[in-house]
């Protein structure tokens, strides 16, 4: 069964400092892995996808990456933001299955 | 993009009684549907899967006969909490996709309260 791990599970950040996410997966038959934000009490925002032929994406100040082969992919938050606060969730689905992350939790400071 | 809408976005329920959520796909045909549940600081739990016109597919440890998921049509799905407890009260979020697309578009979600 896919087990998906994230790391940190919190990380706190100044403003303005470039972060990194990390999210890995035990198997490497995927389709595809999305990152996710979520604020308290709300529900997703979907913020990249990325399908298993790329290697990586890019949205504005984020940029994911993905290692299929080592089972890993990465959320690059580039001159972070107080809105960027928030936890932010990898999933990866293996077909029809989607399985999530445990999430690390992101507060960046004024 | 693909837009997914819940209904309500929050309920109150007496123990006992229970709950329906609507889960809709606006602008476009959800032949999957998927329902997960979140308890405070963790992540989601996917609690079964839907196909159109199909029975939903569940996961261990949920009980079908109190989570009845009914997927009717390509655009909406129901879940309903039968008999609700207080542990029950949780956040539960709904998402779609279409035929091969494999993308999954969130709803809102909805917070039951069951006290």
């Amino acid at each position: 069964k896919q087990e998906v791990t994230q790391i940190p599970a919190a990380l706190s950040v100044p403003e303005g400092e470039n972060l990194v996410l990390n999210c890995s997966f035990t198997d490497s038959a995927i389709y595809n892995l999305q990152w996710f934000r979520q604020d308290p009490g709300k529900g997703l925002t979907s913020l990249l996808l990325i399908q298993s032929s790329q290697r990586e994406q890019t949205s504005g100040r984020l940029n994911a990456s993905l290692d299929k082969s080592s089972g890993r992919s990465t959320l690059y938050i580039a001159a972070s933001q107080p809105g960027d606060s928030a936890t932010y969730l990898c999933a990866v689905n293996t077909g029809n299955q989607f399985y999530f992350g445990t999430g690390t939790s992101l507060t960046v400071i004024p | 993009g693909a837009v997914v809408s819940q209904h309500p976005s929050r309920v109150i329920c007496k123990s006992g009684t229970s709950v329906k959520i609507e889960c809709r796909s606006l602008d476009f045909q959800a032949t999957t549907m998927f329902w997960y549940r979140q308890f405070p600081k963790q992540s989601l739990m996917l609690m079964a899967t839907s196909n159109e016109g199909s029975k939903a597919t569940y996961e261990q440890g949920v009980e079908k006969d109190k989570f009845l998921i009914n997927h009717a049509s390509l655009t909406l799905s129901t879940l309903t909490v039968t008999s609700a407890h207080p542990e029950d009260s949780s956040f539960y979020i709904c998402s779609a996709t279409g035929q091969g697309d494999y993308e999954q578009y969130f709803g809102p979600g909805t917070r039951l309260t069951v006290t």
